[in-house]
């Protein structure tokens, strides 16, 4: 049974700094990886989707990347900002369509 | 990406009643779609797989006689919850995924349907 694991679980920092926020996965055997961000009591937004053929994705201030093998994957941001702050969710897929989610990463960035 | 919407955002009913909660893929056909659940201060749990034209797939421990899905069309599916009770109340999201068109198996989630049971 596919587990996924994010740290930290919580994240306050001032703005302007870059950060890092990490998943692992414990099946290896992953058809892709998705980032997404949910802001309270909203739905889900796709930040960044990774195939299991590819080791990094980016998009503006986002980069995510995958090291399959060893079941982790990170997401950095870069010069954060107040509107960033949001709670963070990686999911892999193991079929190409039913997604495992994380527990997430709840985001805190201070003006 | 795909554009997805659900209907009602929050609702609240008093238990034994039942609740239908609708999402439409706005700008894809979607021949599958996804029902997740949420509870505060936790991470999403697939509830089931709702497949046009045929019997939605539950995941273990989910009953699918008390969640009816149905999927009648490319762009919509139906999540209703049968006599409810207070430990329904969650946060119920959908989700689309692409293929295809928007290759890569990408899923779009709607904005989620805040479900409350007095």
């Amino acid at each position: 049974k596919q587990e996924v694991t994010q740290i930290p679980a919580a994240l306050s920092v001032p703005e302007g700094e870059n950060l890092v926020l990490n998943c692992s996965f414990t099946d290896s055997a992953i058809y892709n990886l998705q980032w997404f961000r949910q802001d309270p009591g909203k739905g889900l937004t796709s930040l960044l989707l990774i195939q299991s053929s590819q080791r990094e994705q980016t998009s503006g201030r986002l980069n995510a990347s995958l090291d399959k093998s060893s079941g982790r994957s990170t997401l950095y941001i870069a010069a954060s900002q107040p509107g960033d702050s949001a709670t963070y969710l990686c999911a892999v897929s193991t079929s190409g369509s039913r997604l495992t989610f994380g527990e997430g990463t709840q985001l805190t960035v201070n003006p | 990406g795909a554009v997805v919407s659900q209907h009602p955002s929050w609702v609240i009913c008093k238990s034994g009643t039942s609740v239908k909660i609708e999402c439409r893929s706005l700008d894809f056909q979607a021949t599958t779609m996804f029902w997740y659940r949420q509870f505060p201060k936790q991470s999403l749990m697939l509830m089931a797989t709702s497949n046009e034209g045929s019997k939605a797939t539950y995941e273990q421990g989910v009953e699918k006689d008390k969640f009816l899905i149905n999927h009648a069309s490319l762009t919509l599916s139906t999540l209703t919850v049968t006599s409810a009770h207070p430990e329904d109340s969650s946060f119920y999201i959908c989700s689309v995924r692409t293929s295809g068109r928007l290759a890569g198996n990408e899923q779009y989630f709607g904005p989620g349907t805040r479900l409350t049971v007095t």
